[in-house]
């Protein structure tokens, strides 16, 4: 069974510093994807990570993949304010060809930067 | 212009009702989900169906019952509403045929059971 599992699950920091979030999978995978989610709002992609060795950045946010260790880390450069929200890492393992389909979202990570 | 949008967006209904829930998408996406999140902020896919078909169906009471009347549109109708029901309900679309983007997720609907 695919299970994803996100760490830590809460994050308090200060503004100014630096921190991951790690995404570990259980089975194999070579489509990853990172959401943002604000309090009482919906689910924004962030990130798509198609490849091993991907990284993509924006903003203060940079995630990468390695599909060889099933790791995906979310690494916030200075952390500010407006980076308090819910982070959610999901794995895709679709494979229409096969008519299998699957898609599991990570435990979240709830991150408050305190000014 | 809306994405993929839901209704209601908020729901409050008493214990043993039955419930509607209503989502569309007009980005010409070939898959729609839904997922409950739970008070833990949890999100767990119940269903998805691919050019109206039903392709993932995971382990949730039958008092769900999806229904896809074309691949734009895919509700969600709930029998017997029980406490443990109470979440948020969010609608995702995906082009899962040849291609490798993300979902795009409705606003969500929140549902409190009294």
């Amino acid at each position: 069974e695919l299970k994803v599992e996100q760490n830590p699950l809460f994050l308090s920091m200060q503004e100014g510093k630096n921190y991951t979030i790690y995404c570990n999978y259980s089975t194999t995978s070579d489509r990853l994807y990172w959401y943002r989610q604000d309090p009482g709002k919906s689910l924004e992609s962030l990130f798509v990570l198609l490849s091993n060795g991907a990284v993509k950045q924006e903003g203060r946010l940079m995630a990468s993949l390695d599909t060889k260790a099933r790791l995906s880390t979310l690494h916030i450069t200075a952390a500010v304010h407006d980076l308090s929200a819910t982070y959610f890492c999901a794995v895709d393992t679709n494979r229409p060809s096969s008519g299998t389909y699957k898609y599991i979202f990570g435990t979240g990570t709830r991150l408050k930067v305190l000014a | 212009d809306t994405a993929v949008s839901q209704t209601p967006k908020y729901l409050v209904t008493q214990m043993g009702n039955d419930k509607s829930i209503k989502c569309e998408q007009n980005l010409g996406h070939d898959t729609m989900y839904w997922y409950k999140q739970d008070s833990k902020k949890f999100l767990k896919i119940m269903f998805s169906y691919n050019n109206k078909e039903l392709i993932i169906n995971e382990t949730v009471p039958n008092r769900f019952s999806p229904k896809s009347p074309d691949k734009a549109h895919l509700n969600l109708h709930i029998n017997s509403l029980e406490l443990g029901d109470s979440a948020v309900y969010f609608c995702a679309s995906s082009q899962v045929t040849g291609s490798n983007q993300p979902q795009h997720f409705g606003d969500g609907t929140r549902l409190s059971i009294l």
